[in-house]
């Protein structure tokens, strides 16, 4: 199985300042289609995981455009440009390659 | 839009047979560009991808290794839901359990996003 690893575990961060959100992957999460199915979610207390990105860098509809993703091949990065009291909760990288899908354990953001 | 809605008990015992249903509105289970998940989340397993349907011409079904042996998913089309089915439960099977809809390209073989996800069933397996 893929071994997703996230970083940090938590993330504190200032209101209105940016937070990023590592995700490396035990292999290549490139389809033989030529895509790579990298994603992340954002679960808030008592919710369902919600989509925030898919394939990389595409941000699902709805999401704020504060949020981005970069990377390729096994390194990925989510970044929130200024982050809001809303954004307080647990993101997941997912990958959807290879099965089984697997996740990461996720990253607990906080504001200070 | 699309909205998926869990049906089922939450609470079994040891032995028994876990049985949960997603109806789907906004969508049809035999769409060519979608499939149908289950995930479950736990404080010690985290999020853990457990299987798939969908309808290519036919009905495929995929199941994560770790539960294949006792997992079933079904998909009907006459109630536009999808089940599943998960035999001889231990307290470990205890998670919340998800059902997702995954997007497909028009060709139905690429896939897009992961959305929506249904509000989650709590199951706790307890003698």
């Amino acid at each position: 199985d893929i071994v997703m690893t996230q970083t940090p575990l938590s993330s504190p961060v200032t209101l209105g300042q940016p937070a990023s959100i590592s995700c490396r992957s035990s292999q290549s999460l490139v389809h033989t289609d030529g895509n790579t199915y990298l994603s992340w979610l954002q679960q808030r207390p008592g919710q369902p995981p919600r989509l925030l990105i898919y394939k990389i860098s595409n941000r699902f509809s709805g999401v704020p455009d504060r949020f981005g993703g970069s990377g390729a091949g096994t390194d990925f990065t989510l970044k929130i440009s200024r982050v809001e009291a809303e954004d307080v909760g647990v993101y997941y990288c997912m990958q959807t390659a290879q099965f089984p899908y697997t996740f990461g354990r996720g990253t607990k953001l906080e504001i200070k | 839009q699309v909205h998926l809605q869990q049906s089922g008990p939450g609470l079994l015992k040891p032995s028994q047979t876990l049985s949960l249903t997603c109806a789907i509105s906004g969508d049809s289970v035999s769409s060519n560009t979608a499939a149908w998940n289950w995930i479950r989340q736990s404080p010690s397993r985290g999020l853990e991808w457990l299987g798939r349907t969908y309808y290519r011409s036919q009905w495929y079904f995929d199941y994560a290794v770790s539960v294949k042996s006792r997992m079933t998913i079904d998909a009907d089309a006459s109630k536009n839901q999808f089940s599943l089915q998960l035999n001889s439960v231990i307290p470990e099977d205890t998670a919340i359990y998800y059902c997702v809809r995954v997007d497909y390209d028009r060709s139905g073989s690429s896939q897009n996003w992961f959305d929506p996800w249904g509000q989650g069933t709590l199951v706790t397996v307890s003698s």
